[in-house]
């Protein structure tokens, strides 16, 4: 069992370029969040989807979108990368239609750097 | 905006040692989650916390939920170099809908 897998492991990025961090769960999970981490902070969401079709804004989701089309697969789209968005993302998934009383499992993260 | 502080933001210890560490919050909350991220990986979790009181353990660590409902503490004993990484809580406040992260706990243990 793959669980989640997000790739890429490691990508840097051009000010103004455009990018997809893709992440897909073979648990058939319904909750799917993307958090980005960064030192001191902790673990922020971004965005988070409790079903596909359906997506919702998290704790910082100013300059990413994502879509869900179907259960398995949750990309993050940056339109127009900024340095601001240098940081380690993780993508998690829940049992479920939500993270309450359910155990998120994490993927191995993206490390993106924008320069 | 953030709601736990987690403490010690990092810690230097030598092998054999007892760790201890805590997160504490402003509101109250209904469950905590210990998680532990090893250099490189995403967070797995450690322990689940449901109930006022409520002490667990995992092999050599132990975890609590404050009678307060506004703190959870997590204990490691006997240290081993395999404990390096970053612990976090994570918690569900009362009335809210989502899990809260926080800071972290960064853990190095020397041989």
């Amino acid at each position: 069992n793959a669980g989640v897998t997000q790739t890429p492991k490691f990508h840097i990025l051009k000010t103004g370029q455009s990018m997809t961090l893709q992440c897909a769960q073979d648990m058939n999970h319904g909750y799917l969040s993307w958090y980005r981490q960064d030192p001191g902070m902790g673990l922020r969401r971004i965005h988070y989807s409790v079903a596909a079709g359906i997506t919702d804004k998290g704790e910082v989701p100013d300059g990413y979108n994502v879509s869900r089309s179907n259960t398995e697969d949750f990309p993050l789209r940056l339109e127009s990368a900024a340095p601001s968005q240098t940081s380690v993302y993780f993508c998690a998934s829940n049992l479920g239609d939500s993270d309450l009383n359910t155990e998120a499992f994490f993927g191995q993260g993206t490390r993106l750097t924008v320069v | 905006g953030q709601q736990l502080n987690q403490s010690p933001q990092s810690m230097f210890i030598q092998e054999g040692e007892d760790v201890s560490m805590n997160c504490t919050s402003s509101s109250i909350f209904n469950t905590w989650l210990w998680y532990k991220q090893d250099p490189g990986e995403g967070p797995v979790l450690l322990i689940a916390l449901y109930k006022a009181g409520e002490l667990t353990s995992n092999g050599r660590l132990t975890a609590q939920f404050g009678i307060t409902r506004k703190d959870s503490f997590l204990n490691i004993s006997a240290s081993i170099p395999s404990d390096v990484g970053i612990y976090f809580c994570a918690g569900r406040p009362v009335g809210g809908f989502k899990t809260i992260f926080g800071a972290g706990t960064r853990l190095f243990v020397k041989a």
